[in-house]
C-alpha cells in the first residue's frame, strides 16, 4: 500500500538554526510531491510542490525541498528558522489510479516550534 | 476573492444526531475532496467527486455521506453510523484535468471543527 513517513513527529529549534524535515513514499509510479504547512489556527496552505524537471524546488518563505528518486526522499529544507515558522508540516504524495483520480497521501505531520 | 470556504468553524453534535457540514468553492474547479485529520494521523480521505453527480468513497467512507449536486458544493455529511466522529474536517478542490496529471493541485479550505458531546 502506498505510504508516506515522516520521520520527525515534534522539532524543537532556536531562530536562525537550520531546519531539515523529513520525507519518504513508498509508491513505485509517477508521482507528485508536496509539502503544506498549517499554521496555528490557520488552514493548510501549499508551501511548495514538485511535478518533473529540477529535483531541488523552491517554495514560500525561503522553504525548499529535495526530490530524490533513488530514496524515495523529499526532504524539507530550510537553512534559518524563524519564530513565525513554527507550524506542522505535511509530507504528500499525489497518486494518480485508474479512472483518472488522483488521491493526495499524507504523511501524520511534523509540529515544528521555534523559539525566540 | 476565489477560494474555499466551510461552515461552520466549530460544530458541536450530540451522540445519535446526523450534521451536515457545507463546503463552497469559487474556484471553478471541477474535483472536490473531504479529508478527515486527527492529531498524529496526517489527513485522510473520506470521499471525492470529479464531477457533479459523482462521487467516490476514498479511504474512511464508513460513516459519512456526501452529494455533489452543484460543481461549486460539496456537503459532507456525518451519521450517527460513524464511531468516532469527533475530529477536524477539511474540504479540498482542484482541476481535474484528465490525463494532465501534473495539474491537479489541491486547495484546501479553513475546516470544520466537529465535537461529539
Amino acid at each position: 500500500a502506498q505510504s508516506v513517513s515522516q520521520h520527525n513527529h515534534h522539532v524543537i529549534l532556536s531562530e536562525a538554526a537550520s531546519l531539515e524535515l523529513g520525507c519518504n513514499y513508498s509508491y513505485g509510479g509517477t508521482v507528485n510531491l508536496f509539502w503544506y504547512v498549517q499554521y496555528p489556527g490557520q488552514h493548510l496552505q501549499l508551501l511548495l510542490k514538485y511535478f518533473s524537471g529540477d529535483p531541488l524546488v523552491k517554495g514560500i518563505k525561503g522553504f525548499e525541498a529535495e526530490f530524490i528518486k533513488s530514496k524515495f526522499s523529499f526532504n524539507l529544507r530550510k537553512p534559518s528558522v524563524q519564530w513565525s515558522d513554527t507550524a506542522e508540516y505535511f509530507c504528500a504524495v499525489n497518486a494518480r489510479f485508474s479512472g483518472g483520480y488522483n488521491k493526495l497521501i499524507f504523511g501524520a505531520g511534523t509540529r515544528l516550534a521555534v523559539h525566540p | 476573492d476565489g477560494g474555499i470556504t466551510q461552515s461552520p468553524k466549530y460544530l458541536f453534535r450530540k451522540e445519535g444526531q446526523n450534521v451536515t457540514l457545507s463546503c463552497e468553492q469559487n474556484l471553478n474547479h471541477d474535483a472536490m475532496y473531504w479529508y478527515r485529520q486527527d492529531p498524529g494521523q496526517g489527513l485522510r480521505l473520506i470521499y471525492y467527486s470529479q464531477i457533479v453527480n459523482d462521487f467516490q468513497k476514498g479511504d474512511i467512507a464508513e460513516g459519512y455521506s456526501v452529494s455533489r449536486e452543484k460543481k461549486e458544493s460539496f456537503p459532507l455529511t456525518v451519521t450517527s453510523a460513524q464511531k468516532n466522529p469527533t475530529a477536524f474536517y477539511l474540504c479540498a478542490s482542484s482541476i481535474w484535468s484528465g490525463r494532465d496529471f501534473q495539474a491537479d493541485t489541491q486547495y484546501f479550505g479553513p475546516g470544520t471543527r466537529l465535537t461529539v458531546l
